[in-house]
């Protein structure tokens, strides 16, 4: 059944540098995907719905240039975090909407990036 | 805006035994979509049980259903038998006809006691 991955699982940076996320879809193809934040102990927050080929749409106070999504193809979209900080950290999730049922999303184990 | 609210941060259950949790939302739309998602210690979000809004029938997933009341609002998951392995975050979430996104409630830590 449809599975999707994230790489890596976990990553420590250090202030000022720039990481990106890998999320893939490995046996389906995902015209869209998204890409939430979680903090510690609180829910899922959607930041950004990206569909394949076109710009991602973000959510309402999430910055555009510190959070660049790239979905540049059916199975792969990317989330680099340009110039983290410290209150980047937290626990990033992607997932893509089935395609059997469009209303259901496949959710990636998700990545940890602790900004030092 | 939609909104999910799940006012029970945490629950216990007694091994064996049954529990439900609470979820309400508010929307103004007719056509939706309710899911429960489970995230385990893992984090890895699963899952659980969903409901298309014009069915009246709740559904049911071996263990676990839901009791879906369209003009209250509410969409409450009763976990059957409850096992060691169920013991999780559970978030409500809703999706509205041609949105595709998900919005979620805080969740409800499950404990369940051996």
């Amino acid at each position: 059944g449809a599975v999707v991955s994230q790489h890596p699982s976990w990553v420590i940076c250090k202030s000022g540098t720039s990481v990106k996320i890998e999320c893939r879809s490995l046996d389906f193809q995902a015209t869209t995907m998204f890409w939430y934040r979680q903090f510690p102990k609180q829910s899922l927050m959607l930041m950004a719905t990206s569909n394949e080929g076109s710009k991602a749409t973000y959510e309402q106070g999430v910055e555009k240039d510190k959070f660049l999504i790239n979905h540049a193809s059916l199975t792969l979209s990317t989330l680099t975090v340009t110039s983290a900080h410290p209150e980047d950290s937290s626990f990033y999730i992607c997932s893509a909407r089935s395609q059997s049922y469009a209303y259901e999303q496949y959710f990636g184990p998700g990545t940890r990036l602790t900004v030092t | 805006a939609q909104t999910v609210t799940q006012s029970q941060p945490e629950m216990s259950v007694q091994e064996a035994e049954t529990v439900t949790l609470s979820c309400t939302y508010d929307t103004s739309e007719s056509d939706y979509y309710l899911f429960w998602y489970k995230q385990p210690p893992s984090r890895q979000m699963i899952l659980v049980i969903r409901q298309e809004a014009y069915k009246q029938q709740n559904a049911t997933e071996n263990r676990f259903s839901v009791n879906f009341q369209k003009a209250a609002k509410s969409f409450s998951l009763k976990i059957s038998d409850s096992q060691l392995g169920d013991a999780a975050m559970y978030f409500c979430a809703y999706s509205g006809a041609g949105s595709y996104q998900l919005t979620f409630g805080k969740g409800t830590k499950l404990s369940v006691i051996p």
